[in-house]
């Protein structure tokens, strides 16, 4: 099993409300990804990180943003929650030699109300 | 960029029988062909891949071919049995600098 962490696992809070998701990660990768993922399946690329001061934003646009400070860290923070912000957000990494394979987090779900 | 197909969106089996999702890539220079799945309550987790140079890989019950001519891949399942009820979802990428593009899941009901 994969070493990725997110914290926390459920989120329940209210409109305009900051949050910080954290995500981390033991295994040095260098390149880490958030994805958005609703009830319908489909993984939405938020935002991403080839490494240290390194961060881009996805294919789906997010209010949310993200740092790098740390390989092992890559926390998410949305300033103010909105109710179209419930969804479930999956942190993954992934190294830069060999295979793409992407190890993913169990994940948060949060619920905005 | 990228662009991955996959289908069907739902597939419903009975226990033993074999289960075949299929997934289309539009990017002729993608090497790397994952698929993951997605037990509920969690994140996905990477089953089996395949390289751009192989055409069939195998692993006990699970298979994936890879026609590249034809752009598309396709992940096999046999003798299936409850446990692999979950969401599966197929990934194409060219490594480097390029991100990993998904299918849009396709979720697997096997009915004991």
């Amino acid at each position: 099993e994969a070493d990725i962490y997110q914290t926390p696992r459920y989120l329940v809070i209210g409109t305009g409300k900051k949050i910080t998701l954290e995500c981390s990660q033991t295994m040095g990768h260098d390149k880490m990804y958030w994805y958005q993922q609703d009830p319908g399946m489909e993984l939405h690329l938020i935002h991403y990180s080839y490494g240290v001061n390194s961060t881009e934003k996805g294919d789906l646009s997010s209010e949310s943003t993200v740092s790098r400070i740390r390989t092992e860290h890559f926390p998410l923070t949305l300033e103010s929650a909105r109710p179209s912000h419930t969804s479930q957000y999956l942190c993954a990494s992934s190294e830069w030699v060999g295979t793409d394979t992407q190890y993913f987090g169990p994940g948060t779900r949060l619920t905005v109300l | 960029g990228e662009n991955v197909e996959q289908h069907p969106s739902t597939l419903s089996v009975q226990e033993g029988d074999s289960a075949v999702i299929k997934c289309t890539y539009s990017d002729s220079a993608s090497n790397y062909f994952p698929w993951y799945k997605q037990e509920l309550g969690k994140g996905p987790q990477l089953i089996i891949d395949i390289r751009s140079n192989v055409g069939e890989k195998k692993d006990q019950r699970i298979a994936v071919t890879l026609n590249k001519t034809a752009k598309h891949f396709s992940l096999h399942i046999t003798e299936t049995q409850p446990e692999d009820s979950a969401v599966y979802f197929c990934a194409a990428s060219t490594g480097g600098y390029q991100k990993v593009t998904f299918g849009t899941g396709t979720k697997l009901q096997v009915i004991p």
